[in-house]
């Protein structure tokens, strides 16, 4: 148990819908990451945080937004879902923004039907 | 541009066999270079940080090294359980960039 928490573990929505996915940080971490994997893809990095505030973007679509709240959990929006969308979304966290090692979370799987 | 490649894509190794898989990286200002294992439908598991050239780190089965330009992840001996793909990953600035991965089956 690497002690990052992600709710929920799975979803399925439909196409067009918007979704809320959850990430509880370890205790004591500041930093939180966010990842989409998809079958055919490694991990892509979409956004990170670091004590509420953003600290670097990767290919995160419009489309997508996050945000890190006072007590550091994280949630990742997600908005007019396409099928292209359903992917594992992971979330990590890290004790500071310096070179320490990130812990993942397990997971949620979006489905788009 | 950043890029982080590992090879083999594939390996399967029987069970004893040892191997190495390969973590090549062009960063500018690397800050780390880590190493992940990942069960299918799992979140990636920490496994280790190497900071500068020269690095080892070992647990267990396994030994990561690292140089100005690659790091290394030897596996001595394997057993089944080895079974997984393993992640390199490296931080420049705010981000890590991965690679894609090695997926590693051992035959018992």
């Amino acid at each position: 148990d690497s002690g990052v928490t992600q709710t929920p573990k799975h979803l399925i929505t439909a196409t067009g819908q918007r979704v809320t996915l959850r990430c509880s940080p370890r205790s004591g971490d500041l930093s939180v990451y966010w990842y989409q994997q998809s079958l055919d893809q490694g991990l892509q990095f979409l956004i990170h945080y670091y004590n509420g505030e953003e600290r670097a973007k990767g290919n995160i679509l419009e489309r997508f937004s996050a945000q890190q709240f006072p007590d550091l959990h994280s949630e990742l929006n997600l908005s007019s879902l396409e099928l292209g969308d359903s992917a594992l979304y992971f979330c990590a966290s890290s004790h500071t923004q310096g070179a320490d090692e990130a812990f993942f979370g397990q997971g949620t799987r979006l489905t788009v039907v | 541009e950043d890029q982080v490649t590992q090879s083999p894509e594939a390996l399967r190794l029987q069970e004893g066999e040892s191997s190495s898989l390969n973590c090549s990286y062009t960063v500018s200002g690397l800050r780390g270079l880590f190493w992940y294992r990942q069960d299918p439908g799992k979140g990636p598991e920490f496994l280790f940080t190497l900071y500068s050239a020269g690095e080892e780190k070992e647990k267990e089965r396994l030994k990561a090294t690292l140089t100005k330009k690659e790091s290394f992840l030897h596996i001595t001996a394997p057993k089944p359980e080895d079974s997984a793909t393993y992640l390199c990953a490296v931080k420049t600035g705010n981000q890590f960039y991965f690679g894609t991965g090695t997926s590693l089956t051992v035959i018992p």
